[in-house]
């Protein structure tokens, strides 16, 4: 059964450093999609990063990137140059082929100045 | 903006009552997802619509259920409503056409009902 974990309740991290939000995954299917997810105190959803599992490159959105390391199960979103407004929560996510988001439990973001 | 507009934002109701909960996915998007995110039980997955046939259902109350209309746009009933319905319910919609495939999803503004 597919599963998420995200360990870090809470993070808090300094204006302009880099921070890592941990996630690991679980699944049998050997294609899936992993997903992040930023959700401010407003409540909306906004997609961040996506990493397919035949993805040969970590992939990267501008201050976002994911550390994809296939072998340990883990999808790590780093954020480098930590912004005030990256406080937020953010959620790792997977999908198999034609099914749903099975989301983790998300991790609060602090970024003081 | 993500495309996905739902309406309403904010709705509050009394227990026992039936409310609809409307969402537009994106244009040219076929896949329609519900989700609810509760303080207990996070976000879930609730059900699923393609081209206006149910695709997938995840965990999803007999006294919820939902329909695609030809236009696309999707409707989530909510009925005999409980305190515990009380959450953040999401729309999401996914640009692939085939409905099959992993690719992103995006997500509405949510609608935060609140049962009294």
């Amino acid at each position: 059964a597919q599963k998420i974990t995200q360990t870090q309740p809470g993070m808090f991290v300094q204006e302009k450093e880099a921070v890592t939000l941990d996630c690991t995954y679980d699944t049998s299917d050997p294609s899936y999609g992993l997903f992040w997810y930023k959700q401010p105190s407003s409540g909306e959803m906004i997609f961040l990063i996506y990493q397919g599992s035949y993805d040969q490159q970590n992939a990267t959105e501008g201050r976002y990137s994911l550390n994809f390391q296939k072998a340990r199960k883990s999808a790590n979103l780093v954020i480098s140059a930590s912004q005030l407004g990256d406080s937020a929560m953010y959620f790792c996510a997977m999908r198999e082929p034609g099914t749903a988001l099975i989301f983790g439990k998300g991790t609060t973001l602090s970024v003081s100045s | 903006d993500s495309g996905v507009t739902q309406t309403p934002k904010h709705l509050i109701t009394a227990t026992g009552q039936r409310v609809t909960l409307r969402c537009s996915p994106r244009s040219g998007d076929l896949s329609v997802y519900w989700y609810q995110q509760s303080l207990d039980q996070g976000l879930q997955f609730l059900i699923q619509y393609y081209n206006g046939e149910e695709r997938a259902k995840g965990n999803i109350l007999e006294r919820f259920s939902a329909q695609q209309f030809p236009d696309l746009h999707s409707e989530l009933n909510l009925s005999s409503l409980e305190l515990g319905d009380s959450a953040l319910y999401f729309c999401a919609s996914s640009p692939r056409r085939s409905g099959q495939g992993v690719d992103e999803q995006y997500f509405g503004p949510g609608t935060r009902l609140t049962v009294t």
